[in-house]
């Protein structure tokens, strides 16, 4: 069955960097877009990232660019986000998520998501 | 950014009733929504992909509708266990959206 694992998250100063990682299971990894949302504490989904099979396409909502990197490694099944020059208004649920198309070109929403893995941006 | 405006935000019905959430895109997506659940600590679930297609293993009093700006989400007798929050989500250009959330209470 799909599985997806996040580790990585934590406590971390304004300013400061996080790299999370996500272990993905049971799929054909190389085959699907993945992503990453986030959820701060008692908030709604926010869609951060996407990458595209190859991870040669990646997409970000504006709020990170320039300060987040989405990356994969299809030989490792697992997907990344490197986090920089991080905000108190970064604070979230982080979830890894696979999008729904296989072997697709373009995204379809989420399928299958991880547990999620807390960050917390405080001094 | 295309917004995507839920309603209602919150809802109270008892076990047995018909619930209907709705969901306004601010332009013209087709068919590109899907319907989530999530339940409290919890990832959300995909229930509804492509407006109107069953997730497989979703129980069938789970339906939704629509197309263009307009889309409705419905539960056809409301149980127990589908207390949550539930989200729509537009794919049809990034950035992807989400509605607010309608939380979900049984009387």
């Amino acid at each position: 069955q799909v599985q997806l694992v996040e580790s990585g998250g934590g406590l971390v100063k304004p300013g400061g960097s996080l790299r999370l990682s996500c272990a993905a299971s049971g799929f054909t990894f190389s085959d699907h877009y993945m992503t990453w949302i986030r959820q701060a504490p008692g908030k709604g989904l926010e869609w951060v990232s996407y990458i595209g099979r190859s991870g040669s396409t990646v997409y970000y909502i504006d709020s990170v660019k320039g300060r987040f990197t989405i990356s994969r490694d299809n030989a490792k099944n697992s997907l990344y986000l490197q986090m920089s020059s991080l905000r108190a208004e970064d604070t979230a649920v982080y979830f890894c998520a696979r999008d729904r198309g296989v072997y697709s070109s373009s995204w379809y929403g989420v399928d299958y998501w991880g547990q999620g893995t807390l960050v917390t941006v405080s001094s | 950014d295309i917004q995507m405006t839920q309603s209602p935000s919150s809802l109270s019905s008892s076990v047995g009733d018909r619930v209907t959430i709705t969901c306004q895109a601010s332009q013209d997506i087709s068919n590109s929504l899907n319907w989530y659940q999530q339940k409290p600590g919890k990832a959300p679930k995909l229930l509804i992909y492509d407006a109107s297609n069953l997730e497989t293993g979703v129980p069938s009093r789970f339906s939704g509708g629509g197309s263009g700006t307009d889309f409705t989400f419905t539960i056809s007798s409301l149980q127990p266990e589908d207390i949550a929050t539930y989200y729509c989500q537009q794919y049809d250009d990034l950035p992807i959206t989400f509605g607010q959330g309608t939380r979900l209470e049984i009387k």
